[in-house]
């Protein structure tokens, strides 16, 4: 079945630590994909996008992404966190040749420790 | 970038009442607006379509009747949750696009109503 997986649903970690959220697809094709960040009680912002070309793409608030065809992931990273950073990340994917209405996975808490 | 509002922010209600939330696109003009609702600690799930002008279009198992959805102008839509029960309580989301051609026609989130329904 058609699925975006966000395996982790908490994680923890030190203020200054580097970071890496995981997330998998699993379609025929390659979708196009986008990761988004939801502070409580807040609506989602665009973090990053990928539709093609270089797999490296790089967004907003120092988070970057890298896009693995051979692994269907499209994993989001961050060198050193910021306790402003805490949220909810939504990695989500638009099926090409579709309605352009993203598919979101279950989200993955980020706990950030001083 | 663009910046969609909901009004309210949070709302507690009676059972069997019925609850109308905004959703504002305050700096652009938005043909399609969307509706999502979100239960805790999971993901959005896409409950309609509205397009202005025109009925909106339900996504399945989503009740047209008792999630109601008007979009009487290019900046104005609501959902109104009919006879609401406290299973309708949730997160309710909107987002609107910009209307542009293909994959640029990226979508702008609302900050979200939270329903109570007693």
């Amino acid at each position: 079945a058609q699925s975006v997986t966000q395996p982790d649903i908490h994680i923890t970690v030190s203020e200054g630590a580097s970071l890496e959220l995981r997330c998998n697809y699993s379609y025929g094709a390659t979708p196009y994909l986008f990761w988004y960040v939801q502070s409580p009680g807040q609506g989602l912002q665009l973090l990053l996008k990928y539709f093609s070309g270089d797999t490296l793409v790089q967004g907003i608030k120092g988070f970057e992404a890298e896009f693995k065809r051979s692994q269907s992931s499209f994993n989001l990273r961050k060198p050193s966190v910021h306790w402003s950073d805490a949220a909810e990340y939504f990695c989500a994917v638009v099926l090409s040749g579709g309605s352009y209405i993203p598919t979101f996975g279950r989200g993955t808490s980020l706990i950030v420790h001083p | 970038g663009a910046v969609v509002s909901q009004h309210p922010s949070w709302v507690i209600c009676k059972s069997g009442t019925s609850v109308k939330i905004e959703c504002r696109s305050l700096d652009f003009q938005a043909t399609t607006m969307f509706w999502y609702r979100q239960f805790p600690k999971q993901s959005l799930m896409l409950m309609a379509t509205s397009n202005e002008g025109s009925k909106a279009t339900y996504e399945q198992g989503v009740e047209k009747d008792k999630f109601l959805i008007n979009h009487a102008s290019l900046t104005l839509s609501t959902l109104t949750v009919t006879s609401a029960h406290p299973e309708d309580s949730s997160f309710y989301i909107c987002s609107a696009d910009l209307g542009l051609a293909g994959l640029d026609n990226e979508q702008f989130f609302g900050p979200g109503t939270r329903l109570t329904v007693l």
